[in-house]
């Protein structure tokens, strides 16, 4: 039982405009959710994350929404570069987990 | 300032050979964590340690062995590789619980089995 899903492998967007990328997940003990980027031969690096106690955390062009209700955390990427081109992983833990979970990932491609 | 380190960066191994696999970190964390990705999946916890001397298992941790000797080191065991041990390595580190919770990645390894 997959407890983290990203259930678009790809999105593909133009340049300026926005990317929204999706995960859901289904164990309601999670609490923290975060968002890493990836690039080819390259290990993830963090990028944003949200406290189930927020609905919204934003950091610059990179916003997290999360509908605890629904399940379901989006990460907004306003205005998309060509530079975000990457592996999106969705993850999520809770307190005293000493874990996270992940999603399987997104390939974001921005088109100049 | 180096992060988390893995060594080696690439190997090839026969079926059945072993090999070790090493991280370190210098930011003094607690957590240090081995995960596996293979091609269109996510990442997948193999083993974990919350401390020095300790050591957990994670999602898939059959075929491997792992560690803790050292806070700053986590070494990670292939005792009798198999083609389904090829993927790509990830070592991670972070402070303890209540802290900062994101995952500091190294660089990976690429592991072949043939």
């Amino acid at each position: 039982d997959q407890q983290v899903k990203q259930n678009s492998p790809s999105l593909s967007v133009q340049e300026g405009r926005i990317s929204i990328l999706n995960c859901d997940y289904t164990n309601s003990m999670f609490d923290y959710f975060l968002w890493y980027k990836k690039y080819p031969a390259e290990g993830p690096t963090f990028l944003i994350s949200i406290s189930s106690i927020k609905d919204k955390n934003e950091d610059g062009r990179f916003t997290v929404f999360l509908n605890k209700s629904a399940k379901h955390l989006s990460l907004h990427i306003v205005p998309s570069q060509p530079g975000d081109s990457a592996v999106y992983f969705c993850a999520a833990t809770f307190t005293n987990a000493g874990k996270s979970t992940f999603g399987d990932g997104t390939t974001l491609t921005v088109k100049p | 300032n180096a992060g988390v380190t893995q060594t080696p960066k690439f190997r090839v191994l026969k079926t059945g050979q072993s090999m070790t696999l090493l991280c370190a970190q210098d930011m003094n964390h607690e957590y240090m964590y081995w995960y596996r990705q293979d091609p269109g999946m996510g990442l997948r916890l193999i083993h974990y340690s919350v401390g020095e001397g300790t050591t957990a298992k994670g999602e898939v941790p059959d075929g491997y062995n792992v560690s803790r000797l050292k806070k700053q080191n986590f070494l990670l065991g292939l005792e009798s590789a198999a083609p389904s041990q090829t993927s790509v390595y990830f070592c991670a580190s972070r402070p303890p619980q209540g802290w900062i919770e994101k995952l500091f990645f190294g660089s990976g390894t690429q592991l072949s089995v043939l």
